[in-house]
This record gives structure tokens, sequence and C-alpha cells, in this order.
């Protein structure tokens, strides 16, 4: 199974603090996506990143997200100022669209603490 | 607005025996399907996927069944095995035509009982 990393696994940090997430997917594939998961629900989308651009955002990103690639590899997600409410596992995927078959691979996720 | 349900939040089944899991969603222009295992604190596992065109898809141990027209697909795992315990989530997709991003449903819990 393609391998998709993530950095930290675990992370926590105080109200109003920057966290940066990190992705290191295997290179040459274009399509990323960070998810979600606050204890006891189910996975959300988040955001969705081609070819270096957001494709697409869920209500949830707002102005406090980003993402971005910053040197043509890993694949970050910033939250700018941190809220009790975003504690949840946040988990990096990419996607594989290949003769009609769509699956998308999810990396281990890091378990985000905001006291 | 859950596009993508799962109405039972767990599931038990003897070890051997046959494994259902259901999942009905709402929008009928979703291409593909999917179902991923999950276990605590890990990230979902992929599992299986089918695509809108197809009524089923088989992958060892695993079956995937998809009706358009009752708008549901089950996901088959026989025999159950007690490493098969998890949280099995549906998901859904628009495809390749779209940014394809996965919508998922709320997962079921599945036990297999030795």
């Amino acid at each position: 199974e393609p391998e998709v990393t993530q950095t930290p696994s675990h992370q926590v940090t105080q109200m109003g603090q920057e966290v940066i997430l990190r992705c290191v997917p295997i290179s040459n594939h274009l399509y990323f996506y960070w998810y979600r998961q606050i204890l006891g629900q189910k996975v959300e989308f988040l955001v969705s990143f081609y070819n270096n651009e957001i494709s697409e955002k869920s209500e949830i990103f707002d102005d406090q997200f980003s993402v971005e690639r910053p040197d043509g590899s890993n694949f970050t997600l910033k939250i700018r100022s941190t809220k009790l409410e975003d504690s949840a596992m946040y988990f990096c995927a990419r996607r594989i669209s290949n003769r009609g078959r769509e699956t998308q691979y999810f990396g281990p996720g890091t378990r985000l603490l905001v006291l | 607005d859950q596009q993508v349900k799962q109405n039972s939040p767990s599931l038990s089944v003897q070890e051997g025996r046959i494994s259902i899991l259901n999942c009905d969603y709402t929008n009928s222009m979703f291409d593909y399907f999917l179902w991923y295992k999950k276990y605590p604190a890990e990230g979902p596992t992929f599992l299986i996927s089918i695509s809108s065109i197809k009524d089923k898809n088989e992958d060892g141990r695993f079956t995937v069944f998809l009706n358009k027209s009752a708008k549901h697909l089950s996901l088959h795992i026989v025999p159950s095995q007690p490493g098969d315990s998890a949280v099995y989530f549906c998901a859904a997709s628009f495809g390749s035509s779209n940014t394809g991003k996965l919508i998922f449903g709320q997962g079921t819990t599945l036990q297999v009982k030795p």
C-alpha cells in the first residue's frame, strides 16, 4: 500500500497558539487532502489540494486554516490560532485515480489536543 | 446534511460467520463508494471500492454490493475473523470529474467474537 507519513504523531498546544501539521507523501502525486476526526465522530473533509492549489474546502476550513506545499514534497496544514474545538485527529490522504479506480490512502494521523 | 449514513453503530458476529455492514446514501451523483477499516488512533485503511457503474466488487474475503435504485451499499466479510474487529466507515465520492473529496458515514463498530 502506498505510504503517507505524518508528523508529529501527537501535539499538545495551548489555545490561541499556531500549529503546523506535516504530511510527507510519495512524490509525483498531484491530489492531496486533509481530513479530521473529532473523537467519537465521523471523518470530515477539510480541504483538497491539487497541483499546488486549493481545489475545494469545507465550511470547517475557515480563515484560521491554511495549506501549502512549501518545498514540493511536504504538505502542511497550519492552524493559526487554535481553539479548543480544533482538538481532533488530523489525517492527510493522497488520491490514486487509475483505470477507473478511485482510492484515497490515508496517513496515520496527528492527534492534536488544544488545552 | 448527512449524505452518507451508517445506521447501525455496532455489530457483533461470531468468528467464521458472515459480517454484513450497511450504508445508505442520498446523492445519486456519487461515482465511487469506498470502505475503510479504522483502529483507534490510526488512519483509515482502505479495504475495497466500487464504481457506480457496477453492482458488485470482490477482493478476497471482502465483497461490496451496490444497489443504486435503493441508494444502498453493503460490505460482506466472509469468514469473519477476530482481527476484523474495528470501526468500518463507508465513504462516497464524486470521482474523477470532481475534486474527489470523500464524504464519510458515521461508522459501524464490528466486533468478531472468537
